[in-house]
């Protein structure tokens, strides 16, 4: 069955921390990797996306993600997070069709 | 440019009731998707039409019924509400059928008593 497994529900980071979130994903053929956040109160955009190319992709804000096809995975990163990225982040999958599959997300707090 | 707007944004309904979403999508966007996201879930997908034709269908039961209009406006109809329906009800757009990013509205509420 296709599916999104993101590892870490909560994380709690003090600011300037580094910060790696996990996804890995089951899914058959080629896939379209996204990465969603979700800020409180406002609803869901894109941090970033990979269809395909270079496997390390740049977002807004300064996160990256990088696809590792062996390890059906597409981790996000940022080298030193700041109070205003506490939100929840949700990895989705899509095999260029209409469905798009969602992890159940990460929400991320960052203390100041 | 106004994003995808979403109505109404919060409402409570009794079980057996029925309830009408409404989405309107970004200006120039052939395409919406509905999306539900329980609590403490990632969203799960529902429908999605392009061109006023549904083009995909997630596992749920026939309650749920969608429309698009000419004017690529959407409507998500649910009947014979049932608790597990409470939920946060989204809304995204998109260019194409197949384009990459969705579009999100900030969804619609939904509680079930």
């Amino acid at each position: 069955a296709q599916s999104v497994s993101q590892h870490n529900h909560h994380v709690i980071l003090s600011e300037a921390a580094s910060l790696e979130l996990g996804c890995n994903y089951s899914y058959g053929g080629t896939v379209n990797l996204f990465w969603y956040v979700q800020y409180p109160g406002q609803h869901l955009q894109l941090l970033l996306k990979y269809f395909s190319g270079d496997p390390l992709v740049k977002g807004i804000k300064g996160f990256e993600a990088e696809f590792i096809k062996s390890k059906f995975s597409f981790n996000l990163r940022k080298p030193s997070v700041q109070w205003s990225d506490t939100a929840e982040y949700f990895c989705a999958v899509n095999g260029g069709t209409y469905k798009y599959i969602f992890g159940t997300g990460t929400r991320l707090k960052v203390l100041a | 440019d106004a994003g995808v707007t979403q109505s109404p944004t919060h409402l409570i309904k009794t079980r057996g009731q029925h309830v009408t979403l409404r989405c309107s999508p970004i200006s120039g966007h052939k395409s919406v998707s509905w999306y539900q996201q329980v609590l403490g879930q990632g969203p799960q997908f529902i429908f999605q039409y392009y061109e006023k034709e549904e083009r995909g269908r997630g596992n749920f039961p026939d309650r749920f019924s969608a429309r698009q209009f000419p004017n690529y406006s959407s409507e998500l109809n649910v009947n014979a509400l049932l608790l597990g329906d409470s939920a946060l009800y989204l809304c995204a757009s998109s260019l194409g059928l197949y384009t990459g990013e969705l579009f999100f509205g900030e969804g619609s509420r939904l509680t079930v008593l």
